[in-house]
């Protein structure tokens, strides 16, 4: 079992719908998750952090967290084309300092 | 801003070669990592270093090494190049503590033929 698993897609979604984005993890010692950003060719940037139970929001974006099921999932709302990259989850592990991150997702938004 | 720069954007190289990648931070960050991506393996931990001095293996850490002498410089070195090193290297840092994203830099996609 990897230890940070994502589905490879991609996923393709109409322009202006929601695109859920699915991580599971196995370390249930995992205390940090991170939603990252990849297009093509270019450096992973962060899109949303989230370290507590619950939703965490920010514009058109939502990281939901849920330990117990040791699931981490990112919405993103009002769907464009420009959001159209691979999207990575990454858990930090606090017992060996590590980031780890998942194979990533591919977004396809189609105009 | 942050800025984490790596010195080569493009890299060939021939098999058997030492292979030096370096990569600098401008913000005193205590943390600096290096990954290598692949198609479909995602990025995969080679090594990481939380202060100067110190080094630890990440989940890939054979035919690599590197070194970490002052706090803003981590390098990444192959002692002997092989063509299944060839892949696209990342550093990244971040702050003390991990709750703190990791700064990126901007890759350098090494091919050994």
């Amino acid at each position: 079992q990897k230890e940070v698993e994502q589905n490879s897609g991609p996923l393709s979604v109409p322009e202006g719908a929601i695109a859920s984005l699915n991580c599971t993890y196995s370390d249930r010692g995992s205390q940090s998750f991170f939603w990252y950003r990849q297009y093509s060719g270019k450096s992973p940037e962060l899109i949303m952090s989230i370290y507590s139970n619950g939703d965490k929001e920010d514009g058109r974006f939502t990281a939901q967290l849920n330990k117990a099921s040791q699931y981490v999932s990112l919405l993103i709302r009002d769907s464009q084309p420009s959001d159209s990259a691979t999207y990575l989850c990454a858990v930090f592990h606090s017992g060996t300092y590590k980031y780890i991150f998942g194979t990533g997702t591919r977004l396809k938004v189609l105009a | 801003d942050v800025k984490v720069t790596q010195s080569s954007r493009y890299l060939v190289k021939r098999t058997g070669e030492k292979v030096f990648l370096e990569c600098v931070q401008d913000m005193d960050h205590e943390n600096m990592f290096w990954y290598r991506q692949d198609p479909g393996l995602g990025l995969r931990l080679i090594y990481f270093s939380y202060d100067v001095k110190m080094k630890e293996k990440g989940d890939i850490p054979e035919g690599y090494s590197v070194s970490r002498e002052k706090k803003e410089r981590f390098s990444l070195i192959l002692e002997s190049a092989s063509t299944n090193q060839t892949s696209m290297y990342l550093c990244a840092s971040s702050p003390t503590g991990g709750n703190e994203k990791l700064f990126f830099g901007s890759g350098t996609q090494l091919s050994v033929l």
